[in-house]
C-alpha cells in the first residue's frame, strides 16, 4: 500500500492562476519535502518541513509556498503560476535520522 | 556549499557489460552519500547508501565505495541487464541531516 500519495497526478493550469499540489504520507515521518524534476537538473528542493506547522525554504523557493497542517499532509502552493513552473513535482517523506526519503508518484504540472 | 556532480548525462551499454556511473561531492562536513534509481514513469527510490570510508556497500548487484580521499562514490555493476535501464541520481546528505542534495542524474540505457 502506497505510503506517499500525491494529488492530482496531472494538472493543467493557466498562467496567473493558483495551483495547489497535495501530498499525504502514512509513514509517520517528521520530515516532508517538495522537489521539482526537470531534464538536466535532477531533483531540486523547493520547500521542506520538520513537522506540523513548520516550513523551510529549499534551494528554489521563489514562486512557491508550502503548508504543513498536520504530520500527514504537506501542500505546495503556486499563487501565480507561470509557464516556467511547468515540471514534474515529487513529494517525499523521511525520518529524523535522514537515512532514506520515500517519494510519491509525482504530479505532472503544465502551465499554459 | 555542499554539492554533487555527476559527469555523465547519458550512458548507453550493451547487456552483460560492466558499468560505472561517476559521482563526486563537495562538503565541509562528514559525508553520507546515496544512490537513488528512477525507472521510467516511476518515483525515485533508494538503491544504496554509503558506509564508512573505503568500505563497499552493495544492493541488487550494484555496489559503491565511499572514498573520502577523492570525494567520490561511484556506482558500479559487473554485468548490466535490460531492467537496469533507468535514471540514477547520486545524493549527498546535508549537514543538518534532513536535506539531500541531488546530482543532475545519469540516464543509463541498456541495449540487447
Amino acid at each position: 500500500e502506497a505510503a506517499v500519495t500525491q494529488s492530482p497526478r496531472n494538472k493543467v493550469a493557466v498562467t496567473g492562476g493558483k495551483v495547489t499540489l497535495s501530498c499525504n504520507q502514512t509513514n509517520n515521518h517528521n520530515n516532508m519535502y517538495w522537489y521539482r524534476q526537470d531534464t538536466g537538473h535532477g531533483l531540486r528542493l523547493i520547500h521542506y518541513s520538520y513537522g506540523a506547522g513548520s516550513t523551510e525554504k529549499g534551494d528554489i523557493p521563489d514562486g512557491y509556498k508550502a503548508s504543513r497542517p498536520s504530520q500527514e499532509n504537506f501542500s505546495l502552493i503556486l499563487e501565480l503560476a507561470t509557464p516556467s513552473q511547468t515540471s514534474v513535482y515529487f513529494c517525499a517523506s523521511g525520518d529524523a535520522k535522514g537515512w532514506e526519503q520515500y517519494f510519491g508518484p509525482g504530479t505532472r504540472l503544465t502551465v499554459l | 556549499g555542499d554539492s554533487v556532480t555527476q559527469t555523465e548525462g547519458l550512458v548507453t551499454l550493451t547487456k552483460g557489460l560492466p558499468v560505472m556511473l561517476n559521482c563526486t561531492y563537495q562538503t565541509t562536513y562528514s559525508p553520507f552519500l546515496f544512490w537513488y534509481v528512477q525507472h521510467l514513469n516511476e518515483a525515485p527510490k533508494l538503491l544504496l547508501k554509503s558506509s564508512t570510508d573505503n568500505k563497499r556497500t552493495e544492493h541488487q548487484g550494484f555496489y559503491a565505495t565511499l572514498h573520502k580521499s577523492s570525494s567520490s562514490f561511484h556506482l558500479q555493476k559487473s554485468s548490466v541487464q535490460l531492467s537496469d535501464s533507468a535514471l540514477y541520481f547520486c545524493a549527498l546528505r546535508e549537514s543538518n541531516y534532513n536535506v539531500l542534495y541531488f546530482g543532475s542524474g545519469t540516464k543509463l540505457t541498456v541495449e540487447p
